[in-house]
C-alpha cells in the first residue's frame, strides 16, 4: 500500500527561489529518503533522514523528520533550472524495501 | 562506469510473449530489487533479493519471477505478458540495512 505522500503535486517557481515539498506517511519507519527523478531516467538519491534524525543538509538542500507527526519536509534553496524534476519522498519500514509516493513535480524557470 | 545497469533500456513486444529484463550492479551491494513504475510515475516495489532470500510484493503475479545468477545481477523474467504490464521497470540495489538505494535507468516496456 502506499506509504509517502507528497504535497504538491506540482509546484513552479523562478530560479533563485526556494521550492518546499513535504511528505506524510502512515507508519512507523526506519528512515526516510528523498528522490529526483528526471523526465526519462532513472531515480537518483538526494538525502537519507534516520528515524532519530531532525534535520540533515546536504548542499543546497535540506530535510526535516517529525516522526510525531509522520511528516518530512525537503527544502532547495537558491533553485536552478536544472533542479526541474520530480521528487519523491520514500519510507523505509525497517526490511529494506521502499515504500514511495506519487512525487511532486517542481518547475524552475529561468 | 555505470553503477547500476539494465539492459534493455525499451521493449515492445505482443500480448502471451515471455521477456527477460536483466540488471547487473558492480556497487558490490548485497541487496538487490526490482520497481514498477506506471504511467502515473507511482512506483511499486515488486522483489527484493538478499543473498537468496527473496521478499515478493504480494500484488505481484506469478508470471513475474526474479532470477539471481549472482550477487552483482538480478533478472526479471516475465511470463505470458499483458497489456497491464507496460509500464517502466527500475532495477536498484544497496547494502542491507538502513541505506540509500541506487537505481538504473529503467526498462520501458510496452506490450501490445
Amino acid at each position: 500500500s502506499q506509504q509517502g505522500e507528497e504535497d504538491p503535486q506540482a509546484l513552479s517557481i523562478q530560479e533563485g527561489e526556494n521550492a518546499t515539498m513535504n511528505c506524510s506517511y502512515k507508519t512507523s519507519i526506519n528512515n526516510l529518503q528523498w528522490y529526483r527523478q528526471n523526465s526519462g531516467r532513472g531515480l537518483v538519491h538526494l538525502i537519507l533522514i534516520r528515524s532519530n534524525e531532525r534535520e540533515k543538509h546536504s548542499g543546497r538542500l535540506r530535510v526535516t523528520l517529525d516522526t510525531s507527526k509522520k511528516s518530512s519536509s525537503l527544502l532547495i534553496t537558491a533553485s536552478r533550472a536544472a533542479d526541474t524534476a520530480s521528487y519523491f519522498c520514500a519510507t523505509d519500514e525497517g526490511y529494506s524495501t521502499l515504500t514511495f509516493g506519487k512525487g511532486t513535480m517542481l518547475l524552475v524557470s529561468p | 562506469d555505470t553503477a547500476v545497469s539494465q539492459t534493455p533500456k525499451y521493449l515492445v513486444t505482443q500480448m502471451g510473449n515471455d521477456k527477460s529484463i536483466k540488471c547487473e550492479q558492480n556497487l558490490g551491494h548485497d541487496t538487490m530489487y526490482w520497481y514498477k513504475q506506471d504511467s502515473k510515475k507511482f512506483l511499486k516495489i515488486m522483489f527484493s533479493y538478499n543473498n537468496k532470500e527473496l521478499i515478493i510484493n504480494e500484488t505481484v503475479p506469478n508470471r513475474f519471477s526474479p532470477k539471481s545468477p549472482d550477487k552483482a545481477h538480478l533478472n526479471l523474467h516475465i511470463n505470458s505478458l499483458e497489456l497491464g504490464d507496460s509500464a517502466v521497470y527500475f532495477c536498484a540495489s544497496s547494502l542491507r540495512g538502513n541505506y540509500e538505494q541506487y537505481f538504473g535507468p529503467g526498462t520501458r516496456l510496452t506490450v501490445t
